[in-house]
């Protein structure tokens, strides 16, 4: 375990479905990510919070939306989705987010949209 | 093609011999990291080289930066099975907080 620890490791949702992601971390840290890594393409960058406060969104479908209640859980609702949205969905967390530093991530949640 | 771009994609070697794998990228950067990935898990961060430094060491990382160029090369020295995965560089820019730009990664083959 790294200190992130991602729930569930594997999802499986129709398309009508309505589900949710879950990201925890107990290090302390102020900064969470959300990141999407597909097949044959780079990590894309959806979400970032710092210290509980949406300071980016990447242009990225309302059918994902994400909520940090704390600054130890990041969630990612997902709805409606299509099967282009299959993935392997990453958490992240660093200590500060104006600082540059490293990541911890979590071990991701497979998801696949039937 | 994007700000990360690693090269070689895929790379095969025999245990005990060096890897070296070169990351380029296209704007001022504050600092770059490299991370390794494990089929399918998340990803593990190896090593974080500031802007104003131009060689760091790990064990057996060895990582350059040349910011005249615009490129990283990750050496891994003694190479292991274990060592097996995806490598990816990320860039963090300058004035762009502590966003993460992550490249294609290379694949590497550590065989016996």
């Amino acid at each position: 375990e790294t200190g992130v620890t991602q729930t569930p490791r594997h999802l499986v949702m129709g398309m009508t479905n309505k589900k949710s992601l879950k990201c925890e971390q107990h290090l302390g840290h102020n900064a969470m990510y959300w990141y999407k890594q597909s097949a044959k393409k780079p990590l894309e960058l959806m979400f970032v919070y710092s210290l509980e406060e949406r300071v980016e969104n990447n242009s990225v479908p309302s059918r994902f939306s994400p909520e940090c209640p704390n600054s130890s859980h990041l969630f990612l609702h997902l709805h409606t989705l299509q099967p282009e949205d299959s993935a392997l969905y990453l958490c992240a967390s660093s200590q500060d987010w104006g600082q540059g530093e490293g990541y911890t991530f979590g071990s991701g949640t497979r998801l696949t949209v039937v | 093609s994007q700000q990360g771009e690693e090269d070689p994609q895929a790379l095969s070697i025999q245990e005990g011999e060096n890897a070296t794998m070169n990351c380029s990228y296209k704007t001022s950067i504050n600092n770059l990291q490299w991370y390794r990935q494990n089929s399918g898990r998340g990803l593990v961060h190896l090593i974080l080289i500031r802007s104003n430094e131009r060689e760091k060491h790990s064990g057996r990382l060895r990582v350059t930066l040349d910011t005249s160029k615009k490129s990283s090369s990750l050496l891994i020295t003694a190479s292991r099975a274990a060592d097996t995965a995806s490598y990816f560089c990320a860039t963090a820019l300058t004035g762009g907080g502590n966003k993460l730009t992550f490249g294609t990664g290379t694949q590497l083959k550590v065989e016996l």
